[in-house]
């Protein structure tokens, strides 16, 4: 089975312009999440999506950060514009819904995750 | 609040001697899952093993296994027979809800 699918794998782009990253999670599961990995902050949940829909984007840090779902097998995380403080690791990750008969049935799988340089 | 920390930005373990990486968690919630996961240089996540607050016996994944203590709130990850490819950093993680907590990682070097 095919894991998270992220693209582009690296992006390099100027200040102001705008950066689409592009996630499609496992088939099948009704969890999608965006994290963003920097050496200052660690690892931190932006937002998630419940069945496409967005359930908590507390983590999102501005408003020049959006996130759309729609449909189950894609995802998009856009900033614009980009600054040069957006420079991170960004991931996606899936998971199935929560058995609780099964626990850790909802583990979260990631993708490779897109590096993102914003000159 | 909840929190993940560990201890040891930096390890390093001999070829095919166990490791054993530390986590420790706070948090007032009674029903919660750790996990580990590992991080190549090559950059992507690799879940490695669960625990489940609830759970009795500490989880094993073959090579690895999570040392559970629940009363001391730690969860360290026990790695046997380290192999080269082992080296990696590792996060621990907290799941409250659907939302995972990282720790800052450790990571590991193992030496030929």
């Amino acid at each position: 089975d095919a894991g998270v699918i992220q693209s582009p794998r690296h992006e390099v782009t100027e200040m102001g312009q705008e950066v689409t990253l592009r996630c499609k999670p496992i088939s099948g599961h009704d969890y999608l999440f965006w994290y963003r990995q920097t050496m200052m902050r660690g690892l931190e949940l932006l937002i998630y999506f419940n069945n496409n829909v967005p359930i908590d984007d507390s983590g999102m840090p501005e408003d020049r950060f959006s996130a759309k779902m729609p449909n189950a097998s894609f995802s998009t995380l856009k900033i614009q514009p980009s600054e040069p403080r957006d420079s991170a690791v960004y991931f996606c990750a899936s998971s199935p819904y929560r058995d609780n008969s099964r626990p850790g049935t909802d583990t979260q799988y990631f993708g490779p995750g897109t590096r993102l340089t914003v000159l | 609040a909840q929190k993940i920390t560990q201890t040891q930005p930096g390890m390093f373990v001999q070829e095919k001697e166990a490791v054993t990486l530390d986590c420790t968690y706070d948090t007032s919630d009674q029903s919660y899952g750790l996990f580990w996961y590992k991080q190549p240089s090559s950059g992507e996540m690799i879940f490695l093993i669960y625990q489940g607050s609830y759970d009795e016996q500490n989880a094993t994944e073959g090579r690895y296994s999570l040392n559970f203590q629940k009363a001391r709130k730690s969860a360290n990850l026990v790695i046997s027979a380290s192999q080269l490819g082992d080296s990696a950093m590792y996060f621990c993680a907290m799941k409250r809800s659907y939302k995972l907590i990282f720790g800052s990682g450790t990571r590991l070097l193992v030496r030929p």
